[in-house]
């Protein structure tokens, strides 16, 4: 299957701070990347898509202007909490299709990123 | 609102055993299913998809599908304790590919 590298796997901030995330396909292109976050003994919920070259389309519910996205390249999304808090410790997933390949329609998981904010 | 109904368990069957994971979902329109395995603390692992209703093999996997009644399973035949993990049903909303909806998750543990 496809490969969707995350980085950092895990970060610890203070709280205030800026914490950037990295998604990346390493095998294919994505055009469309998706960002999920899930607590403790939760699902995945659907922070946003990232959209190459366009602006993401958030979730409702989701703050746009803290979960700051950006697809700048057919292999990269990042995603930044801004002035994070900590409420928004959680466990950060990024995923992808490669929609040229066989498994089009499979969704490939990035190895995701704990936050921690103190 | 579009929704994936699981038990959140936890499932518990002996090593060997068959263990059977239900996932119900809303949306008619929905054509595919998709099965993730998560072990705690990593991201999910793609399992099993299946699109047709019926059943689909995958090694000691199966996966079950009725249209009808809405409903998608997963059976694990001779459950190992490396089963143990939290399995996750996904549905894409409006029955396109572009979005998954995940279950909340039915936690299985096979014991020895």
């Amino acid at each position: 299957g496809a490969v969707v590298s995350q980085h950092p796997s895990w970060v610890i901030c203070k709280s205030g701070t800026s914490v950037k995330i990295e998604c990346r396909s390493l095998d294919f292109q994505a055009t469309t990347m998706f960002w999920y976050r899930q607590f403790p003994k939760q699902s995945l919920m659907l922070m946003a898509t990232s959209n190459e070259g366009s602006k993401a389309t958030y979730e409702q519910g989701v703050e746009k202007d803290k979960f700051l996205i950006n697809h700048a390249s057919l292999t990269l999304s990042t995603l930044t909490v801004t002035s994070a808090h900590p409420e928004d410790s959680s466990f950060y997933i990024c995923s992808a299709r490669d929609q040229t390949g066989v498994d089009n329609e499979k969704l490939f998981f990035g190895s995701g990123t704990q936050l921690s904010v103190l | 609102q579009k929704e994936v109904e699981q038990n959140s368990g936890p499932l518990s069957v002996p090593e060997g055993a068959i263990a059977s994971l239900n996932c119900t979902y809303s949306d008619r329109g929905s054509q595919s299913f998709f099965w993730y395995r998560q072990y705690s603390g990593k991201s999910p692992e793609l399992i099993m998809s299946i699109y047709s209703n019926g059943d689909k093999e995958d090694g000691r996997f199966t996966a079950q599908l009725n249209k009808a009644s809405q409903y998608v399973s997963l059976l694990i035949r001779d459950s190992q304790p490396s089963d143990s993990a939290t399995y996750l049903c996904a549905a894409p909303f409006s029955g396109g590919y572009n979005k998954l909806i995940f279950g909340a998750g039915t936690r299985l543990a096979v014991h020895p």
